[in-house]
């Protein structure tokens, strides 16, 4: 059964600052989704990830994928307000899409 | 070019009501999918379907069914609504082999059951 956990769950950091978010799931998978949410709103693909060692980056965010260590990191680089939201990881495993239960990221101006 | 609705947006059961949540895309995908999410939990897999006539199991399916009978459209049922099933349910689709791509979400339906 595929697993998937992020860590951390809940994140308040400073504006200016940088962090990193992982995504760990449990079988083998060549295709992970980030996702983000703002409060009572639908989810926003960011990034796409297809392959081993397979990085993407979009502004401030960027995304890579380990296939082999089944892991995958959503970094920020000197966060800004606006970024504050719910991340989500998301792992495609036989038709069936897995997600994490998500990083609540809260940006402190 | 809609992309994915939901409908409706809120509603209110009490225990014990039916209802249907229709998804509906316009993209001529494949891939659909039902989620729930509800704090602290990320968004569960109720069922899904990989083209139409088709549907499979989720994480969560029970309480649930679902029909594909149109390829655009994808229901979800409620036969008897329980006080557990209130959440915020989500739509997604893609294509077959734009699973590449990602998937599309709707805009969520917000259910309650008093």
């Amino acid at each position: 059964e595929l697993k998937v956990e992020q860590n951390p769950l809940f994140l308040s950091m400073q504006e200016g600052k940088n962090y990193t978010i992982y995504c760990n799931y449990s079988t083998t998978s060549d295709r992970l989704y980030w996702y983000r949410q703002d409060p009572g709103k639908s989810l926003e693909s960011l990034f796409v990830l297809l392959s081993n060692g397979a990085v993407k980056q979009e502004g401030r965010l960027m995304a890579s994928l380990d296939t082999k260590a089944r892991l995958s990191t959503l970094h920020i680089t000197a966060a800004v307000h606006d970024l504050s939201a719910t991340y989500f990881c998301a792992v495609d495993k036989d038709d069936k899409i897995i997600f994490g239960k998500g990083t609540r990221l809260h940006i402190l101006p | 070019n809609a992309g994915v609705t939901q409908t409706p947006k809120f509603r209110v059961l009490k225990t014990g009501q039916s209802m249907t949540l229709l998804c509906a895309q316009d993209m001529n995908h494949e891939y659909m999918y039902w989620y729930r999410q509800d704090p602290g939990m990320g968004l569960r897999l109720i069922h899904y379907s990989v083209g139409e006539g088709t549907t499979a199991k989720g994480e969560v399916p029970d309480g649930y069914n679902v029909s594909r009978l149109k390829k655009q459209n994808f229901l979800l049922g409620l036969e008897s609504a329980a006080p557990s099933q209130t959440s915020v349910y989500f739509c997604a689709s893609s294509y077959f082999s734009g699973r590449d791509y990602g998937y599309t979400f709707g805009s969520g339906t917000r259910l309650t059951v008093v």
